[in-house]
């Protein structure tokens, strides 16, 4: 079975600085997918990033970016130009390509900016 | 937009209760999603519908059961609300695989307390 950790339960960045959240996973398969949810205190989940395991280049949106190491099964965040609306719950999460809708998730990371 | 709603933000109930917990989604997605939420366990999938009056188990189905009968909508059901039922319980949607995997949509959730 799937599973993913993220091993930062909690943590702190000042506002502007860069912070990089860690998530591991195990898997069989050899094609899937990982997510990164962001949910805001009291708002809806939304979706940050993703990464296809088949693709080499790191996802990257503004500025939010990935570091997928397949061979290490890792998939980090990392968040430049920290904003106060930043300030989350973030979930790193799996899919694989074999079929199932399943998404497995982490336990999650709380982010808090600093002003 | 995809919009994907819950018919309550909070909820208070007292045991023995029988509990529906509704979400509704306006994107003609087929699959639905039913995930509980609680600190440090992060989302553990309860059931989830590929379609219409299909539904499998996921990680956690005890106590609880659910119902598709019409494609935009997918009810949760607590037959009898026990205290361990406390929770935030949050609905997802996607539509189906055609190429590659999609995201899932998630409402704003629903905050459950029972007594």
């Amino acid at each position: 079975a799937q599973t993913v950790t993220q091993s930062q339960p909690e943590m702190s960045v000042q506002e502007a600085e860069t912070v990089t959240l860690s998530c591991t996973y195990d898997t069989s398969e050899s094609n899937y997918y990982l997510f990164w949810y962001k949910q805001p205190p009291s708002r809806q989940m939304i979706l940050v990033i993703r990464q296809e395991a088949y693709k080499q280049q790191n996802a990257t949106e503004n500025r939010f970016s990935v570091n997928f190491q397949k061979a290490a099964k890792s998939f980090s965040l990392k968040i430049s130009d920290s904003q106060l609306g930043d300030t989350a719950m973030y979930f790193c999460a799996f899919i694989g390509q074999g079929g199932s809708e399943k998404l497995v998730f982490g336990k999650g990371t709380k982010l808090t900016v600093n002003p | 937009d995809v919009k994907v709603t819950q018919s309550s933000r909070y909820l208070v109930k007292r045991t023995g209760e029988k509990v529906f917990l509704e979400c509704v989604q306006d994107m003609d997605h087929e699959n639905m999603f039913w995930y509980r939420q609680d600190p440090g366990l992060g989302l553990r999938l309860i059931y989830f519908s590929y379609d219409v009056k299909m539904k499998e188990k996921g990680d956690i189905p005890e106590g609880y059961s659910v119902s598709r009968e019409k494609k935009e909508r997918f009810s949760l059901i607590l037959e009898s609300a026990s205290t361990n039922q406390t929770s935030m319980y949050l609905c997802a949607s996607t539509p189906a695989r055609v190429a590659g995997v999609n995201e899932q949509f998630f409402g704003p959730g629903t905050r459950l307390t029972v007594l």
